[in-house]
């Protein structure tokens, strides 16, 4: 069965801050994959959607990047942490369109 | 531009009562819905969707009515639980083929369901 992992859980990082969140997948080849943020009182907000290695697509100007060095490995990233990146960050990964969630991390900027 | 809308941001029931949850849509393109449910410091699990040629999806407890003149889809839980109380997402996106495309979602509604 496929499983998504996602770490940290939780982290607290003060503006300014580099940023790094991993997100890999098992159980499956070549997914679609997905990061979402959602920060108070917002929705799910689509940040970048990868369908291949290397092949990133933004949703959203922002100070975030992401990267997918591996087929099941798809990687946030910042090198400046704002007190607006606060927020739960979702991985998900998909087949057909069916999108699965990972468990997410709690990023606190302070 | 938000083009799944959910107008209300929370929503209190009673044990053992109805609990609707609604949410519109703007995108005439949009064909596939979804909910999601979310409870605190975990990803979002599915729960049920519906496709636009239908108007009515049932599994157990749960119901999606679809309206697609009004663009309005609505999510009942009959009877509701406490453990039913999470954050309950719509979602909404264009078919190609058997694929769905880019999911499109509201901005949740907070359900508690109390004794």
């Amino acid at each position: 069965s496929q499983t998504i992992h996602q770490w940290p859980a939780t982290l607290v990082q003060p503006v300014g801050s580099p940023l790094s969140l991993e997100c890999t997948v098992e159980g499956t080849s070549n997914p679609n994959l997905y990061w979402y943020r959602q920060a108070a009182g917002r929705g799910l907000q689509l940040l970048f959607y990868s369908v291949g290695i290397g092949q990133i697509s933004s949703e959203v100007p922002q100070n975030l990047s992401a990267s997918r060095p591996q087929d099941r490995q798809f990687i946030l990233s910042s090198k400046k942490l704002l007190l607006s990146d606060s927020g739960f960050y979702l991985c998900a990964w998909s087949v057909q369109g069916w999108q699965y969630f990972g468990p997410g991390t709690r990023l606190t900027v302070t | 531009d938000q083009q799944v809308k959910q107008n209300s941001p929370s929503l209190s029931v009673q044990e053992g009562r109805i609990s609707i949850l609604n949410c519109d849509y703007t995108n005439s393109m949009f064909d596939y819905f979804l909910w999601y449910k979310k409870y605190p410091a975990e990803g979002p699990t599915f729960l049920i969707s519906i496709s636009s040629i239908k108007d009515k999806n049932e599994d157990g407890r749960f119901t999606v009515f679809l309206n697609k003149s009004a663009k309005h889809l609505s999510l009942h839980i009959v009877p509701s639980q406490p453990g039913d109380s999470a954050v309950y997402f719509c979602a909404a996106s264009a078919t190609r083929g058997s694929t769905l495309g880019r999911l499109y979602f509201g901005r949740g509604t907070q359900l508690t369901v109390w004794p």
